[in-house]
């Protein structure tokens, strides 16, 4: 199963809201993660099962989608969502990731 | 803490060998699968190989016949045989927990931790 991030980057304003849209070459249910990943750190879970936030992420993340389309949406941008963004299905194997979204801050 | 902290990366050449640990704390580490995953300079998050709970093993076409992954729980530890290296293996690898979550009758799955990583260069 391919998974197409769009868009590769993006540049958005403190405070925005930004969707990265995340298509899946098959249905996938809803056995979809959504990471993010800061240069030198851990990638970090943020959100599971299309839309379920993780333990601890601020509640400006969310998530939507079922099958093949699914999007990542951050409702207020922050100084430090500045990272690269992926997508990764868990349908089954290989678990396949998208190929990344790097978000800049204007 | 629920940690996973990785070693045994470095500089080897190509062709080379290199095996990779990975130790879990605060968590019992016999009841959960286990996968590595890489991140090439450039380049996005790639899935590499998974080990079940049970022994299960699963591994992307890219690394099948050189990789291998294992485990000890006895040890708390993953491991990750690297065999017959090349240049575009070189990577940050991360061992992740695999962690499922029943919701509306079905079962998901996600990677809820993560090591801290471990380079691995191959170049001459």
């Amino acid at each position: 199963i391919q998974l197409t991030q769009s868009p590769s980057s993006l540049s958005a304003s403190v405070g925005d809201r930004v969707t990265i849209s995340c298509r899946a070459s098959q249905g996938i249910s809803g056995s979809l993660a959504w990471y993010q990943v800061k240069p030198g750190k851990a990638p970090k879970l943020l959100i599971y099962a299309a839309s379920t936030l993780q333990i601890g992420v601020p509640s400006r993340f969310s998530g939507s989608g079922s099958e093949t389309d699914f999007t990542l949406t951050i409702s207020s941008l922050q100084p430090e969502d500045l990272a690269s963004y992926y997508c990764q299905q868990l349908n089954s194997f290989p678990r396949t990731f998208g190929q990344g979204t790097k978000v800049e801050i204007k | 803490e629920e940690q996973l902290v990785e070693s045994g990366g470095g500089l080897v050449q190509p062709g080379g060998s290199l095996r990779l640990s990975c130790t879990a704390s605060g968590f019992n580490f016999t009841y959960y699968s286990m996968n590595w995953v890489r991140l090439a300079p450039g380049k996005g998050l790639e899935w590499i190989s998974y080990i079940g709970a049970n022994g299960r093993i699963s591994n992307a076409d890219s690394v099948k016949g050189r990789f291998t992954i294992s485990r000890d729980n006895a040890k708390r530890s993953l491991y990750l045989q690297m065999n017959s290296l090349r240049g575009e293996d070189t990577a940050v690898y991360f061992c992740t927990r695999d962690q499922g979550a029943s919701q509306f009758s079905q079962r998901f799955y996600f990677f809820d931790i993560w090591g801290q990583g471990t380079l691995v260069t191959v170049s001459s």
